[in-house]
């Protein structure tokens, strides 16, 4: 069974600051990749996703992330974040047709002004 | 116009009962999925219908019953509601069956007492 890890369970960055969120899989097959953002006491919402093509994917709100299959991975990043990113961040993998979707347990970034 | 609704938001019930949760989209999208988040907000998905068609079941117990009458709803009918089953739980579509839930309702959260 596929398994996601997010090392950071809560990331504080300064507004205007560079962020990287980490996402590491465990999956001896091809997969698919996403991260979905949740906003305080909101619903859930698509950032990106890498099914196949280039490994650098970009997403909304100025996000983006890189699959790395060697290393197992598929980091998010943005180059400049915003006081309104504070949310919940969950990476996710599924492999064959989205069998066997699996969520990571999320992270938590905080934007301070 | 919303994409993805549900209703209703909020559903208090007493342990034993049997309680419905209806979807909506309105994208046209081939793929809905149910999706269960727990009070630590831990995600995990629980179906997805593709055309009518369940292509996941991720050993949810067998009291969880999805209901799609037509492309456009996927219900969520639970039986025996037990204490365990508070949650928020998540409806989705997608157009893509690899891609996971690319729209989100607002969520539905249940409290059994």
């Amino acid at each position: 069974a596929q398994s996601v890890t997010q090392l950071d369970s809560q990331v504080p960055v300064f507004e205007e600051a560079p962020v990287e969120l980490r996402c590491n899989y465990s999956s001896s097959v091809s997969v698919y990749l996403f991260w979905y953002v949740q906003y305080p006491n909101q619903g859930l919402q698509l950032l990106l996703k890498y099914l196949s093509g280039s490994t650098l994917v970009k997403g909304i709100n100025g996000f983006e992330a890189e699959f790395n299959k060697s290393q197992t991975s598929f980091h998010l990043r943005k180059p400049s974040v915003h006081i309104s990113d504070t949310a919940e961040y969950f990476c996710a993998v599924s492999r064959n047709y989205g069998q066997n979707f699996v969520f990571g347990p999320g992270t938590r970034l905080s934007v301070l002004p | 116009d919303t994409a993805v609704s549900q209703t209703p938001k909020y559903l208090v019930t007493q342990m034993g009962n049997d309680k419905s949760i209806k979807c909506e989209q309105n994208l046209g999208h081939d793929t809905m999925y149910w999706y269960k988040q727990d009070s630590k907000k831990f995600l995990k998905i629980m179906f997805s219908y593709n055309n009518k068609e369940l292509i996941i079941n991720e050993t949810v117990p067998n009291r969880f019953s999805p209901k799609s009458p037509d492309k456009a709803h996927l219900n969520l009918h639970i039986n025996s509601l037990e204490l365990g089953d508070s949650a928020v739980y998540f409806c989705a579509s997608s157009q893509d069956p690899r891609a996971g839930g690319e729209y989100f309702g607002p969520g539905t959260r249940l409290t059994v007492l």
